[in-house]
């Protein structure tokens, strides 16, 4: 069965500070990767996507995401962060292709200090 | 151009009663998607329909019911109300199925069953 795991609840962090959320999935066939968020009030919305190519995408507000297929894994990162990325970060699967059914993890609740 | 459109945003239900939630997809989005999310399970897959039909349906029983009208609206029902079905509901469109998991999201129908 499809599974997404994300190990981190509740990361806080100061503005300026290098942010890595880590995401792992298992699934077993060819997998479509994605981020998306949850800003305080507003409803959720994709910050970028893995579909095939090149395993760094860029997303949306220098966001970047890295999959690494030996592990797994798809761990969102950005240099820099600002008080207005707090937010809640949801990592998912596509479970199969030509589908949106979408595997969730639980999320990670991120709070930016400024 | 509006986004996803759900209604309503909050209810108040009894335990055996019954509810239906609609959704508003983005103008020319011909797939709609629902979840439900929870703290406890996070976000889970419900249903897709694209053109009417039901595409894929998640690990839920068969209270949880949906359709698709020809102007690509979609309303989901839950009968015989349980505790646990209290959370949130969520609508998101796509502009086809083979969007994967492209999704575009509303802010949801608030359930709760007392």
């Amino acid at each position: 069965a499809q599974s997404v795991s994300q190990h981190n609840h509740h990361v806080i962090l100061s503005e300026a500070a290098s942010l890595e959320l880590g995401c792992n999935y298992s699934y077993g066939g060819t997998v479509n990767l994605f981020w998306y968020v949850q800003y305080p009030g507003q409803h959720l919305q994709l910050l970028l996507k893995y579909f095939s190519g090149d395993p760094l995408v860029k997303g949306i507000k220098g966001f970047e995401a890295e999959f690494i297929k030996s592990k797994f894994s798809f761990n969102l990162r950005k240099p820099s962060v600002q008080w207005s990325d707090t937010a809640e970060y949801f990592c998912a699967v596509n479970g199969r292709t030509g589908a949106n059914n979408l595997f969730f993890g639980t999320g990670t609740r991120l709070t930016v200090i400024p | 151009k509006a986004g996803v459109t759900q209604t309503p945003r909050y209810l108040i239900k009894t335990r055996g009663q019954q509810v239906t939630l609609s959704c508003s997809p983005i103008s020319g989005h011909r797939s709609v998607s629902w979840y439900q999310q929870t703290p406890g399970q996070g976000l889970q897959f419900l249903f897709e329909y694209f053109s009417e039909t039901q595409r894929n349906k998640g690990n839920f029983p068969g209270r949880f019911s949906g359709r698709q009208f020809s102007n690509s609206r979609s309303e989901m029902n839950v009968s015989t109300l349980e505790l646990g079905d209290s959370a949130l509901y969520l609508c998101a469109s796509s502009l086809h199925p083979a969007n994967t998991g492209e999704l575009f999201f509303g802010e949801g129908s608030r359930l709760t069953v007392l």
